[in-house]
């Protein structure tokens, strides 16, 4: 039972432009959400979290977007870099960021010249 | 800051062997850990929690007289996968939590031959 769910497996975005990255979720406990970006055979690296009080939280290029209603959010990067390109994300939790987080099923994110 | 270790990186053992991964904060105290692991081009699914000084909390399915965890210290944590078997073979990534935060390790890569 897939509690969240990126249901784009990849995703390839012009350098400059924007990149959306979506993600679905199920369990209506879940009132803290983050995005991660993660490189093979590396752990994940915290990019920007969101709490169910908030629908949006932004951090530079990165922004979250959260629609509870939807059980829907998304994690806009403008602009996009090369940098940027790698697998993206999203976790859940019902406590805290803190707390054991129920991770979504990735996006490969390529951003290209 | 907020710096979370693993050893060893990678480690290859044969079928039947126990193999013991590391987890350290290195400049902070963690009052929680946690241990994750990935299958290839797959999400990141928690194994189980640990607090200093309790017995680990392990999620539905994993076996926790297979996956042995001691937390003896608010900076150290231990997985040991024993008896390892080829379907063990993955990706192990400990996080560690303060209050308000937590932090992923770099992973240890388990090859079980």
């Amino acid at each position: 039972d897939q509690q969240v769910k990126q249901n784009s497996p990849s995703l390839s975005v012009q350098e400059g432009r924007i990149s959306i990255l979506n993600c679905d979720y199920t369990n209506s406990m879940f009132d803290y959400f983050l995005w991660y970006k993660k490189y093979p055979a590396e752990g994940p690296t915290f990019l920007i979290s969101i709490s169910s009080i908030k629908d949006k939280n932004e951090d530079g290029r990165f922004t979250v977007f959260l629609n509870k209603s939807a059980k829907h959010l998304s994690l806009h990067i403008v602009p996009s870099q090369p940098g940027d390109s790698a697998v993206y994300f999203c976790a859940a939790s019902d406590t805290g960021t803190a707390s054991k987080l129920t991770f979504g099923t990735g996006t490969r994110l390529q951003v290209t010249l | 800051g907020a710096v979370v270790s693993q050893h060893p990186s990678w480690v290859i053992c044969k079928s039947g062997t126990s193999v013991k991964i590391e987890c350290r904060s290195l400049d902070f105290q963690a009052t929680t850990m946690f241990w994750y692991r990935q299958f290839p081009k797959q999400s990141l699914m928690l194994m189980a929690t640990s607090n200093e000084g309790s017995k680990a909390t392990y999620e539905q399915g994993v076996e926790k007289d297979k996956f042995l965890i001691n937390h003896a210290s608010l900076t150290l944590s231990t997985l040991t996968v024993t008896s390892a078997h080829p379907e063990d073979s993955s990706f192990y990534i400990c996080s560690a939590a303060t209050s308000l935060a937590q932090y992923f390790g770099p992973g240890t890569r388990l090859t079980v031959t």
